[in-house]
């Protein structure tokens, strides 16, 4: 069983919506991340958070806004949203530093559906 | 740059078949890391194994195994007696640096090998 989990499952939203993707994990991780993947395609990395500080940014449009409410959650905020955005959306943790041989554990993810 | 390559977009068996997985790596770093996930039509990726460079010991896990050859930069995944259950798309990794001479690190993905098992 996967401790790391994302909600919610599906989401479909329109173009002008704003919604929330959420993930937490329950291992004692101090990093986490969001990968945006789409069909066909390995997960493409999109934030990394280490210590509740943004650490990496991946150049993601502003659409996209990530949150770090503390070491065990992660959000991620979706505005004005376009098709091209819909994808499976996974949310990843690992012990902390960023280091070379962290292990990264993924969530189950959520399927967006942008119309 | 780093580069991951499976070059198998694809691979059909028959259950009870062994199936071998590709992965070939390119890195100028001289420690590093290696990793398989296993990512099954719900959607998650589920960690199969890390690999440091310094161990070159295949390693089994069950039906699974690893073989990890420095000198041909390979890390190729084996599953014996294959099951329906094995179906998914499996994805080699390599630890980067996120930036040259930096100190985090991010992986690096293959394409993915998208394995069916057929009854």
């Amino acid at each position: 069983d996967t401790e790391v989990t994302q909600t919610p499952k599906h989401l479909v939203m329109g173009m002008t919506n704003k919604k929330s993707l959420k993930c937490e994990q329950h291992m004692g991780h101090r990093a986490m991340y969001w990968y945006k993947q789409k069909a066909k395609k390995p997960p493409e990395l999109m934030f990394v958070y280490s210590y509740e500080k943004l650490s990496i940014n991946e150049s993601v449009p502003s659409r996209f806004s990530p949150e770090c409410p503390n070491s065990s959650l992660l959000n991620l905020h979706l505005h004005a949203l376009q098709p091209e955005d819909s994808a499976l959306y996974l949310c990843a943790s690992s012990q902390g530093g960023l280091t070379s041989e962290e292990t990264q554990y993924f969530g189950p993810g959520t399927r967006l559906l942008v119309l | 740059a780093q580069k991951v390559t499976q070059a198998q977009t694809e691979i059909s068996v028959v259950e009870k078949e062994d199936v071998t997985l590709d992965c070939v790596y390119e890195t100028r770093d001289t420690t590093y890391y290696l990793f398989w996930y296993k990512q099954p039509p719900s959607g998650e990726l589920v960690f199969l194994i890390r690999r440091n460079s310094f161990d070159e010991q295949n390693e089994i896990s069950g039906r699974y195994s690893w073989n990890f050859q420095k000198s041909t930069s390979s890390f190729n995944f084996t599953i014996t007696a294959s099951q329906v259950v094995d179906s998914a798309v499996y994805f080699c990794a390599l630890s980067e640096a996120y930036n040259s001479g930096g100190s985090n690190y991010k992986l690096t993905f293959g394409k993915g090998t998208l394995l069916t098992v057929n009854p």
